[in-house]
C-alpha cells in the first residue's frame, strides 16, 4: 500500500533554534500535503496544506512566518519550525491522499523544545 | 466552518463487549472516513464510506454513513485488547480537498 515516510520520529531541540521535518511519499505522487499538529490525547489539527509548486495554504490561526513550509517535489514536503519555543512541543503529522482516496499518515514527529 | 463533533470522547469496556463511537457534523459531507491511533502511533486509516446510508463491514468492524450525509458510526462487536486505541472519524466537504477530523473516541479495553 500506500506509504509516507516521515523523519525525523523525534527531535530536541534548543530554544530560539530551528527544526525542519521532512514528508516523502513513497510509491506514489502527491500533489498535497497535509501537515497536522495533535497536542496529548487530542485531535489532529490542520495546521496547512502543502501545494506542490505553488505556496502553501495556512489555516486561521498559524504563522506563516513561524512554520514555514516547502513542497518542491511531487514527493517531498518540508516543515521547518522557526526559532522554536517550549509552545511548539507537539506531536507533527503529514499526510497525502493516496490513490485509493484515503489518506496516507507519516509515523509523526514529536517536537520537544527545551 | 465545518464542526465534527464524535462521542463518547472516552470508552472503558470489558474484553468481549461491544463499542460504538459516533460522528455528527454541521455541514452535509461528501464521505467520511475513520481512522484507528494506536498509544503511540500515528492514525492508520481503516475505511471510507461515500453513499448515503452506506453500511460497510470489516471483520468485527461495522461502518454506518447516515442518510443525510452528517453522521457516521463505527461499532465493534466482541471488543478484543487489540482494540484498543482511539478511533477517529474525518469528514471529507464538499467545498475542498480538505478533511475535518472529529475529536476522538479513546477505547480502553480491560482483559
Amino acid at each position: 500500500g500506500a506509504v509516507v515516510s516521515q523523519h525525523p520520529s523525534r527531535v530536541i531541540c534548543k530554544s530560539g533554534t530551528s527544526v525542519k521535518i521532512e514528508c516523502r511519499s513513497l510509491d506514489f505522487q502527491a500533489t498535497t500535503m497535509f501537515w497536522y499538529r495533535q497536542f496529548p490525547k487530542k485531535s489532529l489539527m490542520l495546521m496547512a496544506t502543502s501545494n506542490e509548486g505553488s505556496k502553501a495554504t495556512y489555516e486561521q490561526g498559524v504563522e506563516k512566518d513561524k512554520f514555514l513550509i516547502n513542497h518542491a517535489s511531487l514527493t517531498l514536503s518540508t516543515l521547518t519550525v522557526t526559532s522554536a519555543h517550549p509552545e511548539d512541543s507537539s506531536f507533527y503529522i503529514c499526510s497525502a491522499r493516496d490513490t485509493t482516496g484515503g489518506y496516507t499518515f507519516g509515523s509523526g514527529t514529536r517536537l520537544t523544545v527545551v | 466552518g465545518q464542526q465534527v463533533m464524535q462521542i463518547p470522547q472516552y470508552q472503558h469496556v470489558q474484553e468481549g463487549e461491544d463499542f460504538t463511537t459516533y460522528c455528527n457534523s454541521s455541514t452535509t459531507l461528501s464521505n467520511i472516513q475513520w481512522y484507528k491511533q494506536r498509544p503511540g502511533g500515528h492514525p492508520v486509516f481503516l475505511i471510507q464510506l461515500v453513499k448515503s446510508g452506506e453500511v460497510k463491514k470489516q471483520k468485527r468492524l461495522t461502518f454506518q454513513f447516515g442518510e443525510a450525509k452528517k453522521n457516521s458510526s463505527l461499532h465493534i462487536t466482541a471488543t478484543q485488547t487489540t482494540d484498543v486505541g482511539t478511533y477517529f472519524c474525518a469528514g471529507h466537504n464538499n467545498a475542498g480537498n480538505m478533511l475535518t477530523f472529529g475529536g476522538g473516541t479513546r477505547l480502553m479495553v480491560k482483559p
